[in-house]
């Protein structure tokens, strides 16, 4: 499976500030995603980083508070921007390999705190 | 879109039983069927797969099943053991416009020794 690495690995931040998260894979992948977790919860998908074009967003999530890039096929940024108390959660990256196999693998996450 | 409901939030389970967790899904068109083991602090890793030309898939001690009639699918894992203890989630993907996962909201399991 792909090798995965995010950082920062955790921040705390103020509020209204922005924070950007880097997705780095070890290999070209086909799909890249951002996804969120809040405390003690399950995983939501915030968007799919597309390559050469604009992300694609799920119902809840904007691109002007959660603004992503994808300028090659192994690399990705997820900004959460203008921070509240409420943006408080574990962002992770997670890829899906070209193949007969879905097989999407994690980052280790990237744990947010904003005060 | 889809939805994916998952039960039992928390299970507790003497070392050596069995455990079963049941997801049901909303979207006819899901085709793929994950399921991931998260332990405290950690990244959620996959532990098994199925797909929905196949109704039954097993792993050693793991093993899922999937009625695509009745829309779920089932984690069951045998001889529990302590490192056996985290969270899991039950995932659908089905394709279309949106090529992420669907999770459901996740079970607690707790094996007592």
């Amino acid at each position: 499976s792909a090798v995965i690495s995010q950082k920062p690995s955790r921040d705390i931040c103020q509020r209204g500030t922005s924070l950007t998260i880097q997705c780095q894979v070890d290999s070209q992948v086909t799909m890249m995603f951002w996804y969120r977790q809040q405390p003690g919860q399950s995983l939501t998908l915030i968007a799919t980083a597309n390559q050469g074009s604009e992300a694609t967003y799920e119902s809840g999530f904007v691109i002007d508070k959660f603004p992503i890039s994808r300028p090659n096929l192994t690399f990705s940024t997820l900004t959460v921007s203008n921070m509240s108390p409420e943006d408080s959660s574990i962002y992770l990256c997670s890829v899906r390999r070209q193949s007969a196999n879905y097989g999407y693998t994690f980052g280790s996450g990237t744990r947010l705190t904003v005060v | 879109g889809e939805n994916v409901e998952q039960h039992p939030s928390t299970l507790s389970v003497q070392e050596g039983d069995s455990a079963v967790i049941k997801c049901t899904y909303s979207d006819s068109a899901s085709n793929y069927f994950p399921w991931y083991k998260q332990e405290l602090g950690k990244r959620p890793q996959l532990i098994i797969d199925i797909r929905s030309n196949v109704g039954e898939k097993k792993d050693q001690r793991i093993a899922v099943t999937l009625n695509k009639t009745a829309k779920h699918f089932s984690l069951h894992i045998t001889e529990t053991q302590p490192e056996d203890s985290a969270v899991y989630f039950c995932a659908a993907y089905s394709g279309g416009g949106a090529d992420g996962l669907t999770f459901g909201k996740g079970t607690h399991l707790i094996i007592q020794p």
